[in-house]
């Protein structure tokens, strides 16, 4: 299995609060992705990275803004929470120079605002 | 642009029974493919991919999917299910750009009768 870990995996938040949560991989891989999964809608990519400090927005980045300072570390934050963001996130690395569209993906963060 | 399209949101099968889930994608130029299996509370793993040459790819877990260009289709096959292949199956399509986005479809979710 890839090395991908996300932290927390379950969290409960109010509304209004700020949420961060963290992708971390031990595979090197240049690219990562934050995706988040609803019923009916599959998986909707909500930003990217495709290096240090290089990001850029996917389908559905309004409420989210992500940093990258490291390779190793990709952070999804949610500036305010609101109930629309109660969901699933997962995170997935992909390496481009070694194999096309390959992502991996980590087990997922499932969050609930109240 | 992009796009995929996974008919079925459920399928049921009985166990020993063969098993063929739709995709359809919707791409100008050659795709590349992807279908990944979700067990309960798990992330995302990959079956099979298909990038060029043979059109019936073989996956992990006895799984099989063929390409049709003039159809648009990437099916997945098994010839015989078991109660463990019960999951969301997700189709993909990369988006063809350079920072390996992939679109997902909806995905299928599986149910096996004993």
């Amino acid at each position: 299995d890839a090395g991908i870990t996300q932290s927390p995996r379950h969290k409960v938040t109010e509304t209004g609060t700020p949420v961060t949560l963290r992708c971390h991989q031990t595979e090197n891989h240049r690219y990562m992705y934050w995706y988040r999964q609803d019923p009916g809608h599959g998986l909707r990519l909500i930003h990217y990275s495709y290096g240090v400090k290089d990001t850029d927005k996917g389908e559905v980045s309004d409420g989210y803004s992500v940093s990258r300072s490291k390779t190793e570390d990709f952070l999804l934050t949610l500036e305010s929470a609101t109930s629309s963001q109660t969901s699933v996130y997962f995170c997935a690395i992909s390496e481009p120079d070694r194999e096309f569209y390959e992502q991996y993906f980590g087990p997922g963060t499932r969050l609930t605002v109240t | 642009a992009q796009s995929v399209t996974q008919p079925d949101i459920h399928i049921t099968v009985s166990e020993g029974a063969s098993l063929e889930l739709r995709c359809n994608y919707s791409y100008g130029a050659t795709p590349y493919l992807f279908w990944y299996v979700q067990s309960p509370g798990q992330g995302l793993q990959l079956l099979l991919k298909y990038f060029s040459g043979d059109t019936l790819v073989q996956g992990i877990k006895g799984f099989e999917a063929e390409f049709k260009r003039s159809q648009s289709s990437f099916n997945l096959r098994k010839p015989s299910v078991h109660w463990s292949d019960a999951a969301e199956y997700f189709c993909a399509v990369g988006d063809g750009n350079r920072d390996d986005k992939i679109i997902f479809g909806k995905g299928t979710r599986l149910h096996i009768l004993p």
